[in-house]
Formats: C-alpha cells, sequence, structure tokens
C-alpha cells in the first residue's frame, strides 16, 4: 500500500520560516513533488525531487532524504497570501502516477 | 496560454440521478488525470490517459464511473447513478506527457458535486 504522513495544520506568523514535513512509505520511489491549494483553487505545482538534498526557489525550498524516506518544503518571509494547503505527492515509479498526502493547511497571521 | 479548462464548475443532484464533467487540457498536453478530492484530503487518482487511451484506470469505480477521451483532446466523465459518497470536487489535470518524473500536472479549477 502507499503511505503519506503530513502534519494537518501550521500556524506560522507573516515574517516567518515555516517547515512543512512529509514522511513517506510506499511500493516504490522515483521523486517527490510538493503542490499549494488555495481554498476553492486549483493544486499549483511548487517543486520536485528527485535526488537528495535542497532545491531552492525563491522563498520556497525543498529537501528530499531518499534514505530517511522523509522530505520537507521550507517557506521564508511568509506572506498572508501563502495561507493555503500543501501537498506532498510521491512518484512511486518513472512513468507511473503521483500519490497524494493528506494535505497540511498553513494559516499565517499578521 | 490557456490553463485546464472545466465545467460545470459546481453541480448539484439527487442521488440516482446521472452526472457528467468536462475538461479541455492544455493545447499540447498528452497526459490527463482525473482526480477526485474529498474535504480536507489529497487528490486521488481515477484515471489518467496518454492521449485516448486509458493507461490506469485501477481506481475508477467502474459500475458507476465512466470516461473518455475522445481523439486525445477533450475528456469526460460520468457517473450513473450518483450516490451520496460521490459529493466530492473532481479535478481534472494535464501534463505534456512521457516517462520523466518531473513532467509538472497543471490543475483545472475543479467541478464541486454535491449529491443529496
Amino acid at each position: 500500500g502507499q503511505s503519506l504522513e503530513q502534519p494537518s495544520e501550521v500556524t506560522a506568523v507573516e515574517g516567518a520560516i515555516v517547515q512543512i514535513n512529509c514522511t513517506y512509505q510506499t511500493s516504490g520511489f522515483y521523486g517527490l513533488s510538493w503542490y499549494q491549494q488555495h481554498d476553492g483553487g486549483a493544486p499549483t505545482f511548487l517543486s520536485y525531487n528527485a535526488l537528495d538534498g535542497l532545491e531552492e526557489t525563491g522563498r520556497f525550498s525543498s529537501f528530499l532524504s531518499r534514505s530517511d524516506s522523509y522530505g520537507y518544503l521550507l517557506l521564508q518571509e511568509l506572506q498572508m497570501k501563502d495561507s493555503a494547503s500543501y501537498f506532498c505527492a510521491v512518484l512511486t515509479a518513472r512513468g507511473q502516477n503521483f500519490v497524494f498526502g493528506p494535505g497540511t493547511r498553513l494559516s499565517v497571521l499578521p | 496560454e490557456a490553463g485546464v479548462v472545466q465545467s460545470p464548475r459546481y453541480k448539484i443532484i439527487e442521488k440516482k440521478q446521472p452526472v457528467a464533467f468536462w475538461c479541455n487540457p492544455i493545447s499540447g498536453h498528452n497526459t490527463l488525470y482525473w482526480y477526485r478530492q474529498n474535504l480536507g484530503q489529497g487528490p486521488e487518482l481515477l484515471i489518467r490517459y496518454e492521449n485516448e487511451e486509458a493507461v490506469d484506470d485501477s481506481q475508477l469505480p467502474k459500475d458507476r464511473f465512466s470516461a473518455e477521451r475522445l481523439k486525445g483532446v477533450d475528456s469526460t466523465l460520468k457517473i450513473q447513478p450518483a450516490e451520496l459518497g460521490d459529493s466530492a470536487v473532481y479535478l481534472c489535470a494535464s501534463s505534456f506527457g512521457g516517462t520523466s518524473g518531473s513532467d509538472t500536472q497543471y490543475f483545472g479549477p475543479g467541478t464541486r458535486l454535491t449529491v443529496l
């Protein structure tokens, strides 16, 4: 079976840094993606990690440790508009489908 | 460039009624996905198309759900008859395709289905 775990909710203040963790137990592993979804909106792609290490894109960074079956999304200089749900998704094999985690709801307070 | 288009955005029906959702992917995208997303959960794949071929429909409840992608472009997802438990957001996504793990999926706004 496939199992991904994320914290259900995270709260932080504007300007702060927050880390959203994702652990996975899947039949295979090829890569890890992160998506952002605002209430009532469509999921939008943030990042993809296939190799261990940190990938940085502006205020957002994503990290992967394949040996630990673990990854995280790091959001810096939080803004109110970052309030949304964040999903990790595992690609179990090349050419296969992504399995999504349950999502983490981030609330950014003024 | 237009994104993934879905219609309708909202649909309310009574149980046992049929319902259909339509999706127009981004031009040039060969792969099309239908997902179901329940409130507070992540998207769950229902079916994936490569051009007009359904390459993975293992999670599609085939007793009541059907899908088609004629000519490898637009796609329709149908439920007949709908049940109360089908209330959810139905998301369509598309990507260029291929076997690259970094093939980014672009999602449409979804259709929010309420079954009464």
